[in-house]
Order: C-alpha cells, then sequence, then structure tokens
C-alpha cells in the first residue's frame, strides 16, 4: 500500500517560489505515475502537472507551464513540485497523487495536502 | 483539452434517499477513462469509481458509476449521514492531460 507524505505548510512572498515535497512509502517508486493537483481556498480541483519517474518524462497543464517543475529524486522516493513567481491566486492547498501503473490513471492515494499562502 | 460539466452544482437530499449526480465532457472520454471523488472538508479527495463504473476498493457498494461517451453518472443509491461532502468527477482519457469537473456539493436537506 503507498502513501504519500507531503511537507508542511508554507508562507511566501509574491513573486518568490515555493517548493513542495510528496515523499512515498511502500510500493515500487519508479513503477507509477506522481500527478501535482492544487485546490485554492473554496474552490474546486486543478490539475497542474505529472511524472512519470522511470522515463523521466513530465507533463505540465497550459496554465502552468513555464512556473512550475516538477522532478523525484528517486533515492528518497520523493517527488517535487517547484512553483514559482508567486502571486496571491497561487494561495491553495496542493496535493500530490499516485497513478496506478505507468499509464493514465486515476489518482490513489493522495498524499494529505500543503497549504501554500501567499500573502505580502 | 476536455471540458467536465457537473450537475447539479448542489444537491440537498435527506438520509435514505437517492442521488444521482452528473457529468458531462465536451468530447467523447476515449476508454471511458472517467474518475469520481469525494471530498469531505479538511480532507484529501478519496477515489470512489474509476473506469466509470469500477468501485474502488473499500467503497461500499451503494455507489456505483455509469455512462459512455460524453454522459456519466454517479449513483448513491441510498444516501448516508457520511456520504454528505462534494463529489468531483475526472478524466485521465487525454493523458498526458487530465481535467476535473467543478463539483457537487451533497448537502443534507
Amino acid at each position: 500500500q503507498v502513501q504519500l507524505v507531503q511537507s508542511g505548510a508554507e508562507v511566501k512572498k509574491p513573486g518568490s517560489s515555493v517548493k513542495v515535497s510528496c515523499k512515498a512509502s511502500g510500493g515500487t517508486f519508479s513503477s507509477y505515475a506522481i500527478s501535482w493537483v492544487r485546490q485554492a481556498p473554496g474552490q474546486g480541483l486543478e490539475w497542474m502537472g505529472g511524472i512519470i519517474p522511470i522515463f523521466g518524462i513530465v507533463n505540465y497543464a497550459q496554465k502552468f507551464r513555464g512556473r512550475v517543475t516538477i522532478t523525484t529524486d528517486d533515492s528518497t522516493s520523493t517527488a517535487y513540485m517547484e512553483l514559482s513567481s508567486l502571486r496571491s491566486e497561487d494561495t491553495a492547498v496542493y496535493y500530490c497523487a499516485k497513478s496506478p501503473s505507468l499509464a493514465p490513471g486515476w489518482f490513489d492515494p493522495w498524499g494529505q495536502g500543503t497549504l501554500v499562502t501567499v500573502s505580502s | 483539452e476536455i471540458v467536465l460539466t457537473q450537475s447539479p452544482g448542489t444537491l440537498s437530499l435527506s438520509p435514505g434517499e437517492r442521488a444521482t449526480l452528473s457529468c458531462r465532457a465536451s468530447q467523447s472520454i476515449s476508454s471511458n477513462y472517467l474518475a469520481w471523488y469525494q471530498q469531505k472538508p479538511g480532507q484529501a479527495p478519496r477515489l470512489l469509481i474509476y473506469g466509470a463504473s469500477n468501485r474502488a476498493t473499500g467503497i461500499p457498494d451503494r455507489f456505483s458509476g455509469s455512462g459512455s461517451g460524453t454522459d456519466f453518472t454517479l449513483t448513491i443509491s441510498r444516501l448516508e449521514p457520511e456520504d454528505f461532502a462534494v463529489y468531483y468527477c475526472q478524466q485521465y482519457g487525454s493523458s498526458p492531460m487530465y481535467s476535473f469537473g467543478q463539483g457537487t456539493k451533497l448537502e443534507i436537506k
């Protein structure tokens, strides 16, 4: 049973960057894809991008291209999402989520979420 | 990009009643690659249904999914108090680009 544990809440200034981590335990890290999904306060879910660690293939939603970078550290079974040029609208809970395999798939399980607050 | 539209936005029902939630796609979703999630306040989403009609592990059989092409439905046969939450559909047929519906809030009447 794979479990995903994310890093803690962050408070950032506009224009800065944030890097959120997602550590996987159980399972084989290289055998599935990891996606990042965010949820602004009171809003719905928004897919930001995903990575297939074994192939190093990364895909980003068009809205976030140029501002988001998703990486992994296979030695620690950890995925990272870095978002730059932060603005107040980026205040949200950021989730990592696992796909069942390397193929397109649903998300299960999810990390517990990381609240990122952007405020001057 | 496939746009998913969920209806209704809010559904007010009583425990024991039947709930029917709709998810409509802007174009056909290949291989019925559609999932449903439940989210309660302060919690991460939980997978309920994948492949349009397959219940995830541990999900009660009062939850069922149906549909194909562009029209999909999540049905909760008899509402329990713990079922009142927000429900999202998600398509993974246009991988590597995924999208979610805007959600349906199921509230106690």
